[in-house]
């Protein structure tokens, strides 16, 4: 199986900043990334895949890139409403393994 | 616009099988593969299993032994059966599309929650 792996697992930030969340996959995985957004209690909800496309009716704030290991998720001007959960997703095979989650505070 | 609804039994004892389904409103099954994701309380996503339109599937391998996931393009929905279940299977379950050639997961059903307790 290949692992996804998130960095960092919790960050604290202001409305307004800038962050980028981090995601490694143990494998080349070309760019079949996803990147999902969770609020508590709420259904994942895409946000960018392929590495690097916004899905439809998702932000501009919101980028994607990397390719192969090493990816990256970036909001480019915190709201209040993107104080969420966020997951990677590796989907250039099976089992399509998740990264365990970065919870996105505010500070 | 596409809309996934999905319904099971939601309390179970162990040794239950699992039992799921998931409707598809206004949308296609072609072109689509069908997804189980689940959610232990307070931890991240698991991707469970596929199926597309024409019946094709892929597995976890950790939970391969005990899942059986089915199509009916005619009531146009999808299933998931999980046998043997335990407390470890205590979970939010999320059915999901995802594109043939993407499998990004780009519509969720609502979630069902389902505890499994003696």
């Amino acid at each position: 199986d290949i692992q996804m792996t998130q960095s960092p697992s919790s960050l604290s930030a202001s409305v307004g900043d800038r962050v980028t969340i981090t995601c490694r996959a143990s494998q080349d995985i070309s760019n079949y990334l996803a990147w999902y957004q969770q609020k508590p209690g709420k259904v994942p909800e895409l946000l960018i895949y392929a590495a690097s496309v916004l899905q439809s009716g998702v932000p501009y704030r919101f980028s994607g890139g990397g390719s192969g290991t090493h990816f990256t998720l970036t909001i480019s001007s915190l709201q209040p409403e993107d104080f969420a959960s966020y997951y990677c997703q590796n989907y250039n095979s099976v089992p399509r393994t998740f990264g365990q989650g970065t919870k996105l505070e505010i500070k | 616009q596409v809309q996934l609804q999905q319904w099971g039994a939601g309390l179970l004892k162990p040794s239950e099988t699992l039992s799921l389904t998931c409707d598809v409103h206004g949308g296609s099954f072609s072109g689509y593969y069908w997804n189980w994701v689940r959610q232990p309380p307070g931890k991240g996503l698991e991707w469970i299993a596929e199926i597309s339109h024409t019946g094709s599937t892929n597995y976890n391998p950790s939970l391969k032994s005990r899942i059986i996931i089915s199509i009916d393009t005619s009531l146009n929905q999808f299933s998931l059966k999980l046998g043997s279940v335990t407390a470890a299977d205590t979970a939010v379950y999320f059915c999901a599309r995802s594109e043939t050639y993407s499998h990004a997961l780009d519509v969720w059903g609502q979630g069902t929650e389902v505890t499994v307790s003696s």
